[in-house]
């Protein structure tokens, strides 16, 4: 069965620092893995999404992602952390079963940015 | 282009009754996907539909129940509420129901049961 572990549920980061939010997945087949950012009393915003084309991932605001099959590793990075991306980023892996899909999300990381 | 809205925004309910939530997909989009989002947890895989018709549903009872109508919008009904089911429900919509396709996601219901 397809799943994603994020390991951290707290990440806390300076203003300006690198930010690395971790996640391994599983998966039999070539997955199709997201990561979403959730902020407080907001639903869920895609980020990026690997889907094979290529290994590193850019998304919006900054974060990339690079698949890492020999790790089965999908981490999140920014180079600088701005006090806006203080939120709850999830890692997610989309999988098809019977004649639909659905994304399972791993139990998320809240990012705090120290001033 | 318009994106995925919910409504209503909050909702208190007491034990033993029931809830509909509602939603209207992105332009274009035929697939409707429910996740229900417990405090401090990702969410979670209720059911989706696709051209009015359930085409999988996760870990859920039956008295969580849905309905997607000609315009692809879509309600979910929670029968019988437990203290349990509050939480955050999103819904997302999707053009086709294959994994891969990007969901769009609205921001959500907030349910409180007493």
């Amino acid at each position: 069965a397809q799943s994603v572990t994020q390991l951290g549920s707290h990440v806390s980061v300076s203003e300006g620092a690198l930010v690395l939010l971790r996640c391994n997945y599983s998966s039999s087949v070539p997955p199709y893995l997201f990561w979403y950012v959730q902020y407080p009393n907001q639903g869920l915003q895609l980020l990026l999404k690997y889907t094979s084309a290529a290994t590193l991932v850019k998304g919006i605001n900054g974060f990339e992602a690079e698949f890492k099959k020999s790790e089965t590793s999908f981490h999140l990075t920014k180079p600088s952390a701005h006090m806006s991306d203080a939120a709850e980023y999830f890692c997610a892996v989309s999988v098809s079963f019977s004649s639909a899909s659905k994304i399972i999300f791993g139990s998320g990381t809240r990012l705090s940015i120290r001033p | 282009e318009t994106g995925v809205t919910q409504s209503p925004t909050h909702l208190i309910k007491t034990r033993g009754q029931q809830v509909t939530l509602r939603c209207s997909s992105q332009s274009g989009h035929n697939t409707v996907s429910w996740y229900q989002q417990a405090l401090g947890q990702g969410p979670q895989f209720i059911f989706q539909y696709y051209r009015e018709e359930e085409n999988g549903r996760g870990n859920f009872p039956p008295r969580f129940s849905g309905l997607q109508f000609p315009n692809y919008s879509s309600e979910l009904n929670v029968n019988a509420l437990e203290l349990d089911d509050s939480a955050l429900y999103l819904c997302a919509s999707s053009s086709g129901g294959l994994a891969g396709n990007e969901q769009f996601f609205g921001p959500g219901t907030r349910l409180t049961v007493l």
